[in-house]
């Protein structure tokens, strides 16, 4: 079974462009989730996807937007790239579980974005 | 509002010695509690976690972690470290459906 798949691995931008990472979220998994990692602020919630529809959302500018498509994959969109969104970007599905709504994630190896 | 906290930012260990990472959390209600792993380069795994029942929870490569509720902790520990060990390691909270809060990490050094 494939697991989560990131592309792409790296990607370097410059200041002012913008980037579009895509995550193929393990067969049968509805639930995409995206994580921004850095080393002064450590893993941080960008939003979750279900079926379509963002279902939860973290602290961050409207510059980070996301969808996802019939098939659940999910795409991230970060506009007007600054300095300071160098970063892992990383995506987790999830298969929606029990009844307790508990979600085990199973992350991709991520995508590195250097911003210069 | 829920945190979790790892007291340990950088822990070296001998190589065959044995291992506990701390992990504190804060949140009205019991929890799903989880520890990940991040290789150099490389995404999460997921170690082991913890829904209910028996506090002792057995996860992959050798790790286990207990759950205390009346010290809000759920500590890693694995008996004998190896070299492949050697790594970043992440406890995580989650309650219903909110989003998965992590805790600021712990790396983890082995030494021959």
């Amino acid at each position: 079974k494939a697991g989560v798949t990131q592309t792409p691995r790296y990607l370097i931008k410059t200041r002012g462009q913008q980037v579009t990472l895509s995550c193929s979220p393990i067969s049968g998994h509805r639930s995409v989730s995206w994580y921004q990692q850095t080393p002064g602020q450590g893993l941080q919630f960008l939003f979750e996807y279900f079926s379509e529809t963002q279902r939860n959302k973290g602290n961050f500018p409207g510059r980070f937007s996301g969808r996802q498509f019939s098939n659940s994959r999910s795409e991230m969109n970060v506009s007007t790239l600054e300095l300071g969104d160098s970063a892992l970007y990383l995506c987790a599905s999830s298969l929606q579980t029990t009844s307790s709504g508990a979600n085990v994630l199973t992350f991709g190896a991520g995508s590195r974005l250097t911003v210069l | 509002a829920q945190s979790v906290t790892q007291p340990d930012i950088h822990i070296t260990v001998s190589e065959g010695a044995s291992l506990e990472l701390r992990c504190n959390y804060s949140y009205g209600a019991t929890p799903y509690l989880f520890w990940y792993v991040q290789s150099p380069g490389q995404g999460l795994q997921l170690l082991l976690k913890y829904f209910s029942g028996d506090t002792l929870v057995q996860g992959i490569k050798g790790f286990e972690a207990e759950f205390k509720r009346s010290q809000s902790s759920f500590n890693l520990r694995k008996p004998s470290v190896h070299w492949s060990d050697a790594a970043e390691y992440f406890c995580a909270l989650l309650f219903g459906n909110e989003k998965l809060t992590f805790g600021t990490g712990t790396r983890l050094t082995i030494i021959p």
